[in-house]
């Protein structure tokens, strides 16, 4: 049950696109659809972005988007918005009722 | 609306145990699974336990396996996580999270608390 990787940093001026990688293995990411991606601003509890590899809970833009293939699932954030500073984090399911979270990535808008 | 509202923290001795809560209102607390993830001072999230929606299936991260454990206590609507022989590594934030969709957990966290510091230092 290892942490997914994720890159440590991403940055993008606003306007721009920036995709974020979370790479895992045949035992989680590659191997169900419970492929999660969270935003993450200091002092405030975590909201859920992507559920399902690529699905948006309502009330988040459609700026953002989620793919998969094979071990790796991607976030995407278009049209990026001085308010995606944050950090993002992508989850899965691990097999055997356990998830896991990756190392996160801070997104800077510059 | 959904609320969670986690309580229990403190600071607390190297070897002690603690118990935290997590008080839920706004839903049928007992058609969701509910989860604990920790935040580390500096570092990322951490997923923690995982509970099923009747209680019968309590799931924990490889890290903590042995030391924690998850609890519910439907009647009150509450969501517990028993820390054992808490260490400095166990200094963190810890949230209660709701599962997405009722029944089986999927893992999609689409309900926190405000989260709970817990300390541990002597």
């Amino acid at each position: 049950q290892s942490a997914l990787t994720q890159p440590p940093s991403a940055s993008g001026s606003p306007g721009q696109s920036v995709t974020i990688s979370c790479t895992g293995s045949s035992s989680d990411v590659g191997g169900y659809r419970y492929v999660s991606w969270y935003q993450h601003h200091p002092g405030k509890a975590p909201k859920l972005m992507i559920f399902e590899v690529s699905q948006r809970p309502s009330g988040v833009p459609d700026r953002f988007s989620g793919s998969k293939s094979a071990n790796t699932a991607s976030l995407t954030v278009s049209g990026l918005q001085a308010e995606d500073e944050a950090d993002y984090y992508c989850s899965s399911y691990a097999g055997d009722g356990k998830f896991v979270f990756g190392t996160g990535t801070k997104v800077t808008v510059l | 609306q959904v609320q969670l509202v986690e309580s229990g923290g403190g600071e607390v001795q190297p070897g002690r145990s603690l118990r935290l809560s997590c008080e839920a209102s706004g839903f049928d607390f007992t058609s969701f699974a509910m989860h604990w993830v920790r935040q580390a001072p500096g570092k990322g999230l951490e997923w923690l336990s995982v509970i099923s929606f009747d209680g019968d299936k309590q799931y924990h991260a490889d890290s903590v396996n042995g030391r924690f454990s998850v609890s519910r206590e439907d009647s009150k609507k509450t969501l517990y996580l028993q820390i054992n022989g808490l260490t400095a590594d166990d200094t963190a934030v810890y949230w209660c999270a709701r599962d997405r969709s009722s029944g089986d957990s999927s893992g999609f966290l689409a309900h926190w608390g405000q989260g709970t510091l817990v300390t541990v230092s002597s």
